[in-house]
């Protein structure tokens, strides 16, 4: 079954707007979160990444809100601009040999900014 | 920079040939992986290697085998391959196994047609 939820599947905003992501995961054993993004003809690269001992990390215009309970994290891009028109995928991981450092992804979010 | 290279960015190959994708990266990272890319589905796992000659299973394997008999070279191998497997390849590496904290660094993507 899929790990972790992403949702919407596509996004279109408004230049100077905001754009949020939201993922759900379940499993309490995951203890790191990225983002990465995806432009086109390019692999993916990672944005910004949270651990579950903080709620939330801010990098420029790019925040990570995570709320343990809820098992729920999502991905706040201000004053979006045409430039951050990419995929975004969220990601979850866990520490131990179960998991070997592989990463979880969800299925994606194009975000499209228009001017 | 850490460097992950892919040996094609565009492929075509008829159903039932034996296709190699080859993967090499530069930084002396220990993990490897293989995902393939589809519209709606996002990144999904097909092995990952954590060591030379070492190798496991990702979350959609039938059909792919791999190599590692270098730690920087790491080889997606479609043993007949068919129509269904028309996608997009990435590879992409991290610095330790079983540590949840590991930045992959992927490579631009194979683009396979299969015909």
């Amino acid at each position: 079954q899929q790990q972790v939820k992403q949702s919407p599947q596509s996004l279109i905003v408004q230049k100077g707007g905001i754009s949020i992501i939201n993922c759900a995961y379940e499993n309490t054993a995951f203890d790191y979160f990225p983002w990465y993004q995806q432009f086109p003809g390019k692999g993916p690269a990672l944005l910004i990444a949270i651990r579950p001992d903080v709620s939330e990390k801010k990098e420029g215009r790019f925040t990570i809100s995570f709320n343990k309970s809820a098992k729920q994290f999502s991905l706040h891009i201000m004053d979006s601009q045409p430039g951050d028109s990419a995929t975004y995928f969220c990601a979850a991981s866990g520490e131990g040999g179960s998991t070997l450092g592989r990463l979880y992804f969800g299925r994606g979010t194009q975000l499209t900014v228009w001017p | 920079d850490v460097k992950v290279t892919q040996s094609s960015r565009y492929l075509v190959k008829r159903t039932g040939e034996k296709v190699f994708l080859e993967c090499v990266q530069d930084m002396d990272h220990e993990n490897m992986f293989w995902y393939r890319q589809d519209p709606g589905l996002g990144l999904r796992l097909i092995y990952f290697s954590y060591d030379v000659k070492m190798k496991e299973k990702g979350d959609i394997p039938e059909g792919y085998s791999v190599s590692r008999e270098k730690k920087e070279r790491f080889s997606l191998i479609l043993e007949s391959a068919s129509t269904n497997q028309t996608s997009m390849y990435l590879c992409a590496s991290s610095l330790l196994p079983g540590a949840s904290y590991n930045e992959q660094f992927f490579g631009p993507g194979t683009r396979l047609t299969v015909l």
